[in-house]
């Protein structure tokens, strides 16, 4: 079993750039939901996709969009991006039920210049 | 809404010492419970978890948390730590419910550190 995967492992873009990243799930798991982590802080919640759809938002603007692929696959999108935008982004997936384990992924680290 | 308080931003401890790393929540709803710890340039990985019965959840790697309801907190504790066991620890909280909602709010994180 891989586990959840992410692509790619880092990033480098410019202000105004746009980004999308990648994640398989964990075999077997439906949900896929996609944290961001700044440095020295916890993750924090940007939103959750189960059945090709947007479950549940976090407080992010509408800069951040996603996507979930039949094979339960996800793609994060981050539009004209800001210095701020500069994190760990990590993907987590999971049964949907509620108390599931989410497991994460080793992440992807952007770097916004 | 839900907040995750983890008191101790970092925790300096001794081989083979005991440990304690704390943390407190707030929810208006019942909540699910976790620990995880990611270590250096990786992901999380999950500790232990509490959904309900024994308030004392044993997880891996010989730590262990104790819910207290009346106090909201999920206290992690390992009798003895090891060089190994240094890290970033969070503790997060899910809310269970009609909404069927199960993302995870977490803390701010400790770093334990584990001193030869």
């Amino acid at each position: 079993d891989a586990g959840v995967t992410q692509s790619p492992t880092h990033l480098i873009k410019t202000r105004g750039q746009q980004v999308t990243l990648r994640c398989s799930p964990k075999s077997g798991h439906d949900t896929v939901s996609w944290y961001q982590q700044a440095l020295g802080q916890g993750p924090q919640f940007i939103f959750q996709y189960y059945e090709e759809e947007e479950r549940q938002r976090g407080n992010f603007p509408d800069r951040f969009s996603g996507h979930q692929f039949p094979n339960y696959s996800s793609e994060l999108n981050v539009n004209a991006l800001l210095l701020g935008d500069s994190a760990l982004y990590l993907c987590a997936s999971s049964l949907i039920s509620g108390g599931e384990t989410q497991y994460f992924g080793p992440g992807t680290r952007l770097l916004v210049l | 809404a839900q907040s995750v308080t983890q008191l101790d931003s970092q925790v300096p401890v001794f081989e083979e010492a005991p440990v304690e790393l704390r943390c407190n929540y707030s929810s208006s709803v019942s909540v699910y419970l976790f620990w995880y710890v990611q270590y250096p340039n990786q992901g999380l990985q999950l500790l232990l978890k509490y959904l309900s019965g024994s308030t004392l959840v044993k997880g891996i790697n010989g730590f262990e948390a104790e819910f207290n309801k009346s106090q909201t907190s999920f206290h992690l504790r390992k009798p003895s730590v090891h060089i190994s066991d240094t890290a970033e620890y969070f503790c997060a909280v899910s809310e269970w419910g009609l909404t069927g909602a199960n993302n995870l709010f977490f803390g701010t994180g400790t770093r334990l550190t584990v001193i030869p």
